[in-house]
């Protein structure tokens, strides 16, 4: 069955680091695949959208990165803040046309000045 | 712009009660979505609509769990009767046409969810 992989513990870094959160799936095929913050109480917020054909995304502090082969994405924030601090989800979907997002359970990040 | 408007915020219910939850996505948004998403886990698509037809209901518990958008703009979502394990946000969310690619990044606008909590 497919399966999304994001680390079920917290991120726990410094101001200033690099934060680095994987996403791994198995059983699946995605043609594009997000990535959405979620803080407490709120809906998830996009953030990146990448391609299956597309190796690397930049915005801002953001990057995200996608390998196919080995099914995986990486995302990072460079010279993290503690606003930064909030689970980040990664979501797979298929296909150009009507696509059924699929979601990871999300890491939590946690920043500490 | 506004964004996706959800009521109530919070419901506290028995089990074996009824509740309704409702939503209101973007203006011009033809793709609606319900997720369930439960405490620690990543949201579940529960019922997919475009417009007023429902493209993706795979994963709904049809038994207990009905969804309907009437004239293709609001939604609601009802769960009848309820059971201690649909403790969960109910999160709707919207986008421009049929998600996915069609248009830019497939982008979901997700509203602020519906705590519900079954005792």
């Amino acid at each position: 069955s497919q399966k999304i992989e994001q680390n079920s513990e917290a991120l726990n870094i410094q101001e200033g680091k690099t934060a680095t959160l994987t996403c791994n799936y198995t059983n699946y095929s995605p043609a594009y695949l997000q990535w959405y913050r979620q803080d407490p109480g709120r809906g998830p917020v996009f953030l990146l959208l990448i391609r299956e054909n597309e190796k690397e995304k930049r915005k801002e502090r953001l990057k995200v990165t996608f390998d196919t082969t080995l099914k995986q994405s990486l995302f990072h924030i460079t010279a993290s803040q503690p606003a930064d601090s909030a689970t980040y989800l990664c979501a797979l979907g298929r296909g150009s046309g009507y696509s059924t997002l699929t979601f990871g359970k999300g890491t939590m990040l946690l920043v500490s000045p | 712009e506004a964004g996706v408007a959800q009521s109530p915020r919070y419901k506290i219910i028995e089990k074996r009660q009824s509740v309704a939850f409702w939503c209101n996505p973007i203006s011009g948004h033809a793709t609606l979505y319900w997720y369930q998403q439960i405490l620690g886990q990543g949201p579940k698509l529960l019922i997919q609509f475009q417009n007023n037809g429902v493209v993706d209901d795979s994963q709904l518990p049809k038994d207990r769990f009905s969804a309907e958008r009437l004239k293709g703009v609001d939604s609601t979502l009802k769960i009848q009767p309820a059971k201690l394990e649909d403790s969960a946000v109910y999160l709707c969310a919207s986008s421009p046409r049929g998600g996915g690619l069609v248009l830019g990044t497939g982008e979901l606008f997700f509203g602020e969810g519906s705590r519900l909590t079954v005792l």
